[in-house]
């Protein structure tokens, strides 16, 4: 396993259509986090699961933000009607639930809305 | 909610200069994680800190946390050109039985040679 992937990389959209991206976390870990991080600011938490339970989502940015992690492994991040606004860069995390400090990230997928 | 705080915002220095980023949070933290971002990069766990006033050293990277478990600090002595990046600081919010990870906005190191 060579750590958190995320698909895709870089997603250009047009304002109003709907985006989702993957998150494959590292195997053994049960707990998934999405950020989104935009230019000179640090990560924005927004959810997280541990194993296929969404544990905290108060701060998803809005009810046109969605998150699954059905079978508790890969995890879906939805977004519906992108506004310019969303780009962004958006992390994935994984960890441990006994070093849930401990995040390894992935690579982002960089959002566009034009 | 609880905010983290970083300074300076940026920092410029000589290669072999010493460098040194503060972080204050706005309540009591339990613990406090480092992180280090490379441009272009992801962010990559550094080490985390829990007790009062505990002090750990990764080679030239030394990390501190705050006697009132609310501030932190990472200097790092004779910075190298590979110290080049983005540090944050992370304090999870726990209040009411949630999880929250707050980043600090980082502090950007530019390493001239």
């Amino acid at each position: 396993d060579t750590g958190v992937s995320q698909n895709p990389r870089h997603k250009i959209t047009k304002r109003g259509q709907n985006v989702t991206f993957r998150c494959d976390p590292i195997s053994e870990h049960n707990r998934l986090y999405w950020y989104r991080q935009t230019l000179g600011q640090g990560p924005e938490f927004l959810t997280y699961f541990q194993n296929e339970a969404q544990l905290e989502k108060s701060r998803l940015l809005s009810d046109r933000f969605s998150a699954e992690r059905p079978k508790g492994s890969f995890s879906t991040l939805e977004i519906q009607r992108t506004e310019q606004g969303d780009s962004a860069m958006y992390l994935c995390a994984s960890s441990l639930v006994s070093t849930a400090n401990e995040q390894f990230f992935g690579p982002g997928t960089r959002l566009t809305v034009l | 909610g609880q905010q983290v705080m970083q300074i300076p915002q940026y920092q410029h220095v000589q290669e072999g200069e010493d460098f040194t980023t503060y972080c204050n949070s706005s309540t009591t933290l339990s613990n406090i994680q480092w992180y280090k971002q490379r441009p272009g990069g992801h962010p990559v766990f550094l080490i985390q800190l829990v007790k009062s006033g505990e002090v750990k050293k990764q080679k030239r990277l030394t990390f501190q946390f705050g006697e009132a478990k609310k501030n932190s600090s990472l200097h790092i002595t004779a910075t190298q050109t590979t110290d080049v990046g983005t540090y944050f600081c992370a304090g999870p919010e726990t209040s009411g039985g949630s999880y929250i990870p707050t980043f600090g906005r980082g502090t950007s190191l530019i390493v001239h040679p």
